[in-house]
């Protein structure tokens, strides 16, 4: 048990489908994170949500869609995907200092995506 | 851009052996911080360096950082099959970036 907790663990999905992915963090950190990870690739950096600014990866394209209604959770929407887009996606959080500083990130379990 | 590149990509030992895995990066860092997978699992965190030339030690796990702060490496003594996983490092600058890692396979 990280303190953070992802759903669901494994999702199956059409091109056309409309999906959510949801994180949720217990651990009172003030930033949270969408990773994709991909065989033989490094942890791409998706989305940051940090002492309640958005930070983006400017090559995420747009039919993934972040949403972070409060500093415990985090949700990634999901539209019109592309098989490349199968991947296993980690959400993390940690606690970011005044300096900002990242400090540890605390990963998820993940969701295995699969698009067909 | 920033980039971490992080060898060898995969590493076979005998149980006892010794392994390396090392971390570059093309600039300066703030920190670096390693991370272990194991498989099917989720990374967690291992250790924070931030102090030019700094090493520490976790049991039978070396950590260093550079002298001028642009790599790193973990090194584990006489390997055991708990150790199997891949050991990612991620170099601090403006943003945080992870290395590709390095996937660790033990041979009881």
């Amino acid at each position: 048990e990280t303190g953070v907790t992802q759903t669901p663990r494994h999702l199956v999905m059409g091109m056309t489908n409309k999906k959510s992915l949801k994180c949720e963090q217990h651990l009172g950190h003030n930033a949270m994170y969408w990773y994709k990870q991909s065989a033989k690739k490094p942890l791409e950096l998706m989305f940051v949500y940090s002492l309640e600014e958005r930070v983006e990866n400017n090559s995420v394209p747009s039919r993934f869609s972040p949403e972070c209604p409060n500093s415990s959770h985090l949700f990634l929407h999901l539209h019109t995907l592309q098989p490349e887009d199968s991947a296993l996606y980690l959400c993390a959080s940690s606690q970011v200092a005044s300096g900002g500083n990242t400090g540890e990130l605390f990963f998820g379990e993940g969701s295995r995506l699969t698009v067909l | 851009g920033q980039q971490v590149m992080q060898i060898p990509q995969y590493q076979h030992v005998q149980e006892g052996e010794d392994f390396t895995t090392y971390c570059n990066s093309s600039t300066t860092l703030s920190n670096i911080q390693w991370y272990k997978q194991r498989p099917g699992g989720h990374p967690v965190f291992l250790i924070q360096l931030v102090k030019s030339g700094e090493v520490k030690k976790q049991k039978r796990l070396t950590f260093q950082f550079g002298e001028a702060k642009k790599n790193s490496s973990l090194h584990i003594t006489a390997t055991q099959t708990t150790d199997v996983g891949t050991y990612f490092c991620a170099g601090r600058r403006n943003d945080m970036r992870f290395g590709a890692g390095t996937r660790l396979t033990v041979k009881p």
